[in-house]
Formats: C-alpha cells, sequence, structure tokens
C-alpha cells in the first residue's frame, strides 16, 4: 500500500536560515506528489506537485522540492525563511483508485517554528 | 481564499447525534472529496464523489454517509456521533478525477462531540 513518510514533527528554524522538509513515500507506480501548508485555523493550501518531467518543482512563497526516485523522496525546501513561513507542512501522495477514483495519501506532517 | 466552502466552521453536539455539513465545490469543478483529520489519525480519506456518483471510498466508518447533489454541492452525514469523532473534517474539490488533478482545500468543519 502507499504511504508518505514525514520523518520530522517539529522543525525550528531562525528566520533568514534555509529550510528542508523531508519527505520519503511508498508507492508502485510513478507517484503523483504534493506539498500542502496548514496554518492555525486554515485549510490546506497547494505549495507544489509534481506529476513527471523536471525534477525540481518551483511553488508559491518561494518553495521547492525536488523529487528523486532513487531516495524515493520529495523533499520540500526554502532558500530564506520568513517569519509567516511558521505553519504545518504535509507531503501528499495521489493514488488512483479502482471505478475512476483517486485520494490523497498525507504524511504526518512537520510542525516548522520560526525564531525571529 | 481556495474558492471552496464549508459550513458550519464550528459544531458543538452530544454522543448518539446526527450533524451534516455542508460543502460547495469550485466553480466549475466536478469532484469532491471529503477527508477528517484527527490528532490520533492524521489527514484521512473519507470519500471522493465525482458528478454525483460515488468514486471512492476510504476509512470512512459506516455510521457515515455523504452525497453529491446535481448542483454538485456535497454533504457528509454524521451519525451516532461518538466523542471520537471529534475533528476537523475537510472538503477538497478538483476539476475532474484524475490522480494530477489539484485538489482545492476549504477551511474545514470543526465537530466537537461531547
Amino acid at each position: 500500500a502507499q504511504s508518505v513518510t514525514q520523518p520530522d514533527i517539529h522543525i525550528t528554524v531562525s528566520e533568514g536560515a534555509s529550510l528542508e522538509l523531508r519527505c520519503n513515500y511508498s508507492y508502485g507506480a510513478t507517484p503523483y506528489l504534493f506539498w500542502y501548508v496548514q496554518s492555525p485555523g486554515q485549510g490546506l493550501q497547494l505549495l507544489l506537485k509534481y506529476f513527471s518531467g523536471d525534477t525540481l518543482v518551483q511553488g508559491i512563497k518561494g518553495f521547492e522540492a525536488e523529487f528523486k526516485r532513487s531516495q524515493s523522496s520529495f523533499n520540500l525546501r526554502k532558500p530564506s525563511v520568513h517569519w509567516s513561513d511558521a505553519a504545518e507542512y504535509f507531503c501528499a501522495v495521489a493514488l488512483i483508485l479502482t471505478g475512476g477514483g483517486n485520494k490523497l495519501t498525507f504524511g504526518t506532517g512537520t510542525q516548522l517554528k520560526v525564531e525571529l | 481564499d481556495s474558492g471552496v466552502t464549508q459550513t458550519p466552521k464550528h459544531l458543538i453536539t452530544a454522543t448518539g447525534q446526527r450533524v451534516t455539513l455542508r460543502c460547495s465545490p469550485r466553480s466549475g469543478d466536478l469532484s469532491v472529496y471529503w477527508y477528517q483529520q484527527s490528532l490520533d489519525q492524521g489527514l484521512q480519506f473519507l470519500i471522493h464523489y465525482y458528478n454525483g456518483e460515488e468514486r471512492a471510498k476510504g476509512n470512512i466508518l459506516e455510521r457515515f454517509s455523504a452525497q453529491q447533489f446535481p448542483d454538485l454541492h456535497s454533504e457528509l452525514n454524521l451519525s451516532s456521533l461518538e466523542l471520537g469523532d471529534s475533528a476537523l473534517y475537510f472538503c477538497a474539490s478538483s476539476v475532474s478525477r484524475g490522480g494530477t488533478d489539484t485538489q482545492y482545500f476549504g477551511p474545514g468543519t470543526r465537530l466537537t462531540v461531547l
């Protein structure tokens, strides 16, 4: 069965420092991968997605992620973190189901704290 | 603002009761998905509807049911509520039903069962 692992539950970085959030997936076929961000009391906002092609994808708010098939990873990065980036980040993989449906399987999330 | 609306924002009810959560997808989106977010289970897929038809089921309890109406809005019905049903329930929508479709999430309905 497909799964997504986010090994870091909490990460604290200083404002202006670089950030990398780890995501590993388990999926038999070519994965469709997503990163979402959830601010307190808010819904999930899509940061970026990977389907095929260039393995380095750019997203909103200065985020990028790199797909590495050999490592089954899709890590999220940002060169310089802003205090407003403090939130919870979720990695997800889409699974196509029989019957024409699909679903997202999410990791457990990484809570990012930014120190001023 | 994703364009997906959910009502109500908060719901407080008692065990054994029944509630209905409502979702309006983005204009033009045919798919609606429901997810449950709880502290112990994380984000779990419940069900997917496409153009009025159920397309996929996840870890949805038999006490829960959903439907998508001709105007494409969706309702999630939760009955015989238990304390453990307290969670944040998200609705998401997408244009079609492909795995490459971006799912846009609503702000969620926070359900508290006392």
